[in-house]
């Protein structure tokens, strides 16, 4: 069973789209994060939510919005999507805020 | 802020070679260590942590890190590398009070056959 769950694993769009990427956990966490991984490998928090609400929101632009229906579940939707949203994004989760955390297996999206 | 840097962005071994990566934090409080591994493609995968105790932690695939505090540091290492451990590596910090874990920029490990 995966722990933590991404969908798609690939999504490739045109400049202008709107996209979503879903993250699942079944380890029982009650803290989830977004981070974006550009193509430097440098992984950088987005968005970080807590039993649904919102904790963490670095400086990304309004573009980005999370979304999070129930504690295991944390979706990342993109509104007029931009060539330099061209990366690859982690979910993951960790129970609390002062352990390790949990990753999924990434979203590589791809802007053209 | 918490802050996190390793030296060496890119070390190409042959196998069986000692491995040493540095990473240095800057926090003054207390912090939580991490090393994640990330193999070509892949997501991350934690190979140790320091929460407190043993400033010598060993972790998986015969990976060990040593805390130390006043150097700020916490450095991975592996007696002898293989092959597959090819892959990027990660230091992580985790500082008290804060609520996210702040990566490093990495360092590409090759190992040659």
């Amino acid at each position: 069973d995966t722990a933590v769950s991404q969908t798609p694993k690939y999504l490739v769009t045109q400049m202008g789209n709107d996209k979503s990427i879903k993250c699942e956990q079944n380890l029982g966490h009650d803290t989830m994060y977004w981070y974006k991984q550009d193509s430097k490998k440098f992984l950088k928090i987005m968005f970080s939510y807590n039993n649904k609400e919102l904790i963490i929101n670095e400086t990304v632009p309004n573009r980005f919005s999370p979304k999070s229906p129930d504690k295991a579940h944390l979706n990342l939707h993109i509104n007029s999507l931009e060539l330099g949203d061209s990366a690859v994004y982690f979910c993951a989760s960790s129970q609390g805020t002062s352990y390790g955390y949990t990753f999924g297996s990434g979203t590589r999206l791809t802007v053209v | 802020a918490q802050s996190v840097s390793q030296h060496n962005h890119h070390v190409i071994l042959s196998e069986a070679a000692s491995l040493e990566l540095g990473c240095n934090y800057s926090y003054g409080g207390t912090v939580n260590l991490f090393w994640y591994v990330q193999y070509p493609g892949q997501h991350l995968q934690l190979l140790l942590k320091y929460f407190s105790g043993d400033p010598l932690v060993k972790g998986i695939k015969g990976f060990e890190a040593e805390f130390i505090k006043s150097k700020f540091s916490f450095n991975l290492r592996k007696p002898s590398v293989q092959w597959s451990d090819t892959a990027e590596y990660f230091c992580a910090v985790l500082g008290t009070g804060f609520q996210k874990l702040v990566f490093g920029t990495g360092t590409r490990l090759l190992v040659s056959p």
